[in-house]
């Protein structure tokens, strides 16, 4: 069975600081993909990231970055120098081959002014 | 259209009415998914078509729900003698091939009374 765990339900911050996103999924596939959405109040949600299981490499977009590490089955999110405009639910998601898309709980994240 | 579209944006229905929910995907789009969001928790998924084919119906909660796309574009989530535990944001997502990522329409907000 695939699962998600996001542990952290909230966090705050003070904009300008860096805040980090975590997440932990557990699958028995060898294949895999790696999403991350944000959900903002509006409702809609806006597509991020997505990581093959084989890459392996960090990515940085901007001010968002992510660390995959395969060996702790992570792949957290960090935004560097928070804005109030990044305050949103933000979701880490796995599928194997688009199938069995599991989702994981959120993480609420509020940048204050 | 440019984005997935979802109508409507808010039913409201008595317990024990039936209710049709649409989803129209991105254009040229061939992979279509359903998942119900409760307040406070990320989407489950409920369904995925490939085209006009329903492989994956895993996720529909009862033989309540029942889901199409005769055509292979346009969507339909039917719920039947709907309970008030089926009150929820209802999402339809749409990709271009089944390991892509999906772009999500804004939601159906469903309310059962």
């Amino acid at each position: 069975a695939q699962k998600v765990t996001q542990a952290q339900t909230e966090i705050s911050v003070v904009e300008k600081e860096d805040v980090t996103l975590d997440c932990v999924y557990e699958t028995r596939d060898t294949t895999y993909y790696l999403f991350w959405y944000k959900q903002p109040p509006s409702g809609e949600l806006v597509f991020l990231i997505r990581r093959n299981s084989f890459d392996e490499q960090n990515e940085i977009s901007g001010r968002y970055s992510w660390n995959f590490q395969k060996s702790t089955s992570s792949f957290n999110f960090t935004i560097t120098a928070s804005q109030v405009v990044d305050s949103a639910v933000y979701f880490c998601a796995l599928s194997h081959y688009g199938q069995n898309f599991v989702f994981g709980p959120g993480t609420r994240l509020s940048v204050l002014p | 259209g440019a984005g997935v579209s979802q109508s409507p944006r808010y039913k409201v229905a008595k317990r024990g009415q039936d209710v049709a929910l649409r989803c129209d995907p991105i254009s040229g789009h061939v992979s279509l998914f359903w998942y119900q969001q409760a307040l406070g928790q990320g989407p489950e998924f409920l369904t995925y078509f490939q085209n006009e084919a329903q492989l994956d119906k895993s996720g529909l909660p009862s033989d309540r729900f029942f889901a199409e796309r005769p055509e292979g574009s346009v969507s339909t989530l039917k719920i039947q003698r709907t309970q008030q535990e089926d009150s929820a944001v209802y999402l339809c997502a749409s990709s271009s091939a089944q390991e892509q990522p999906q772009h999500f329409g804004d939601g159906t907000r469903l309310s059962i009374l």
